[in-house]
């Protein structure tokens, strides 16, 4: 069974960088496909995708937020990290970490989010 | 970037109705496109991977169809454990639609 965990702090002030942890279980990401995704919700509006990071270290950002996150793994520990910079009250959103698989279907590589942590609500104020 | 859209933004219906959502992509993704259910409070949940294939649990009054750029989710008979935000996904670049509230009529 996969899960998944976020933490990290439930306030921040602006200007600070979040730093948000995804633990992870029931998965490597040694395995080859795999990957961990970071996807936020502001309250009351649309998901939206922010980092992905592969077994292999590669590593892919929304294009209008890549100047400001980082995104690493610990394979020791089964962990993902996000770093956002320079926080800002719109910045205000729960933040979820998925598990994302490949897999082929005659022969086309496919992948998604399953299945997601419960996610974790991030307050940005002063 | 590949734009999602989806349609209609919210939507009332009365539990047995048949529902469809429509998702467009701003150009061809050919079928990589998934679909998530989400409830008030509730992480998202997988419905529909690589645009016509149903996640194992899901039921199967779920299906998706479509291809390049116009995608549908239809409901076939909404139950009330239905009444929940529906988004589109595309997996080239892991953009999502803006959400599909189905409400209650």
């Amino acid at each position: 069974q996969i899960t998944l965990k976020e933490s990290g702090p439930t306030l921040v002030k602006p200007t600070q960088t979040l730093t948000l942890t995804c633990t992870f279980s029931g998965f490597s990401l040694n395995t080859s496909g795999v990957s961990v995704g970071w996807i936020r919700q502001p309250p009351g509006k649309a998901l939206e995708w922010l980092a992905l990071i592969y077994w292999d270290d590669d590593k892919r950002y929304s294009p209008s937020l890549k100047s400001r996150l980082t995104i690493t793994k610990d394979t020791s520990k089964n962990q993902v990290v996000l770093t956002m910079t320079n926080m800002d009250p719109v910045d205000t959103a729960t933040y979820y970490c998925a598990h994302r698989p490949r897999i082929t279907i005659f022969g086309v590589a496919y992948n998604w989010f399953d299945p997601w942590g419960q996610g974790t609500l991030v307050t940005v104020s002063s | 970037d590949i734009q999602m859209t989806q349609s209609p933004s919210s939507l009332s219906a009365s539990v047995g109705d048949r529902v469809t959502i429509t998702c467009r992509a701003s150009q061809s993704i050919s079928t990589y496109l998934n679909w998530y259910q989400q409830k008030p409070g509730k992480a998202p949940k997988l419905l529909i991977y690589a645009a016509s294939r149903l996640q194992s649990g899901v039921p199967s009054r779920f299906s998706g169809s479509g291809s390049g750029t116009d995608f549908t989710l239809t409901i076939s008979s909404l139950q009330p454990e239905d009444f929940a935000t529906y988004y589109c996904q595309q997996s080239y670049s892991s953009a999502f639609g803006q959400g599909t509230k189905l409400e209650i009529k």
